[in-house]
């Protein structure tokens, strides 16, 4: 696609409850990132990936958060038991190669635990 | 990553020339200033980024101090389009260091009629 496609674009989600985000890259970007945003802050490093690989996910604040990307493409980041602090903004960013300077960021799924 | 500092709000009238600072004291030498924006209800863009050089592209200029501790972002003829909050961020060279950026909460600039 011609851009970072994220779904969906909103959830609301009942404490305790699991949720799924997905995020379909740039077709061919090896770089896949997920941030998390709260509100009126900036952006948050939660993960990345090269490929399918898991390289960094020193920003996932608790066990509760899980993210993968099995083939390489398409990602998921997954919250378990979901708390009213997981409340924010979750982005996805891809970028074509590791050394490239630039990322492009999809639209966000905007999670809101009620 | 070395810190950035950024007002938090800045106004600039339509068609004038806005520029944003951005103080990063503690840079170190192979690190490298970015600027981002994002408008509300979409994902940050990226609009440029140097190491010492200033840089020009079509969306803006970076100017980067000698001693590399601070930077300017210049929008040239701001539109009413360009209303976002631009963010400031340093890191190393992306072919050694390909992950995270640190964002910070950037500057609100508002482009005025």
């Amino acid at each position: 696609g011609a851009g970072v496609s994220q779904s969906p674009r909103y959830k609301v989600a009942k404490r305790g409850q699991d949720v799924a985000l997905r995020c379909d890259p740039i077709s061919g970007h090896v770089s896949l990132f997920w941030y998390q945003q709260a509100l009126g802050q900036g952006p948050e490093f939660l993960t990345y990936f090269q490929n399918e690989a898991q390289l960094d996910k020193s920003g996932l604040p608790s066990d509760r958060f899980f993210a993968e990307r099995p083939e390489g493409s398409v990602s998921t980041l997954k919250i378990q038991r979901t708390q009213q602090e997981d409340s924010a903004v979750y982005l996805c960013a891809s970028s074509l190669a590791p050394g490239d300077y630039g990322y492009t960021f999809g639209s966000g799924t905007r999670l809101t635990v009620v | 990553d070395a810190k950035t500092t950024q007002p938090t709000s800045m106004d600039c009238a339509e068609g004038r020339a806005a520029n944003l600072p951005c103080n990063h004291s503690t840079i170190s030498g192979n690190e490298y200033v970015y600027w981002y924006r994002q408008i509300h209800s979409q994902g940050p863009q990226y609009i440029i980024h140097g190491l010492k050089n200033n840089e020009t592209n079509e969306m803006a200029s970076l100017i980067i101090t000698e001693d590399r501790k601070s930077s300017t972002l210049i929008l040239p003829h701001a539109t009413l389009r360009d209303t976002a909050v631009y963010y400031c961020i340093v890191r190393g060279n992306p072919n050694t260091n390909a992950g995270k950026s640190t964002f910070g909460d950037g500057t609100t600039l508002t482009v005025k009629p």
